[in-house]
């Protein structure tokens, strides 16, 4: 098993739908979460990330993270073609002061949004 | 501000000849990270580094794959001798490690395709 599980897609959804893409992960000492956003051609980039249970919002953008059940959630509303991508979710364990922490990414799942 | 360089963009080049990817990780940041990203086993870590020094190379494939960081403001992957199953996409990040985990900011990448 995967530690981080993710739907590969793709997800065809229509302009100013709702999307909700999901990851569900395997080991309980992973403390913090982050979904990257990643184009055609280019490197992930950052949407959000999140240390605890419960919502976090930026935007038109949900961050969800349910620890008792290991499972997170990015919600897209209003969705735009401009968010037709690939979605990353990733956890990591928090470390000592200065010492970098590993990411564990899931495949992606990739995204549509038509006109 | 920068953010982080990788050269080439694109390489092609025949089995066995010796490949140099090269990151220039964002001013300031103490770590830095080579991942490769394949269709099928998605974004794998290969190596990270803290304040110049390499901390975990688990994931590094073969010994044929080396990793340097000279210094803080430069880094290199190397394969020799390659093989046409390396052919990936290779990305590097960097990141802050100070009080919080800080996200990793990733370049472009680099495609490299063995022939």
């Amino acid at each position: 098993q995967k530690e981080v599980e993710q739907d590969p897609g793709p997800l065809s959804v229509p302009e100013g739908a709702i999307v909700s893409l999901n990851c569900t992960y395997s080991n309980s000492a992973f403390q913090y979460f982050m979904w990257y956003r990643q184009y055609s051609r280019k490197g992930p980039e950052l949407l959000m990330y999140t240390y605890s249970s419960g919502n976090k919002e930026d935007g038109r953008f949900t961050a969800q993270v349910d620890k008792s059940s290991k499972y997170i959630s990015l919600f897209i509303r209003d969705s735009q073609p401009s968010d037709s991508a690939t979605y990353l979710c990733a956890r990591g364990v928090s470390t000592d002061t200065g010492t970098a922490s590993k990411l564990t990414f899931g495949t992606g799942t990739r995204l549509q949004v038509t006109l | 501000d920068a953010g982080v360089i990788q050269s080439p963009r694109h390489e092609v080049t025949e089995m066995g000849q010796e490949v140099t990817l090269r990151c220039k990780p964002i001013s300031g940041h103490n770590s830095l990270f080579w991942y490769r990203q394949t269709m099928m086993r998605g974004l794998e870590l290969l190596i990270y580094f803290n304040n110049n020094v390499p901390i975990d190379d688990s994931g590094m494939p073969e010994d044929r794959f080396s990793a340097k960081m000279p210094n803080a403001s430069f880094s290199t992957l190397k394969i020799q001798p390659s093989e046409p199953r390396d052919s990936a996409v290779y990305f590097c990040a960097s990141s802050f490690s100070g009080s919080n985990n800080q996200p990793q900011h990733f370049g472009d990448g680099t495609r490299l395709s063995i022939l």
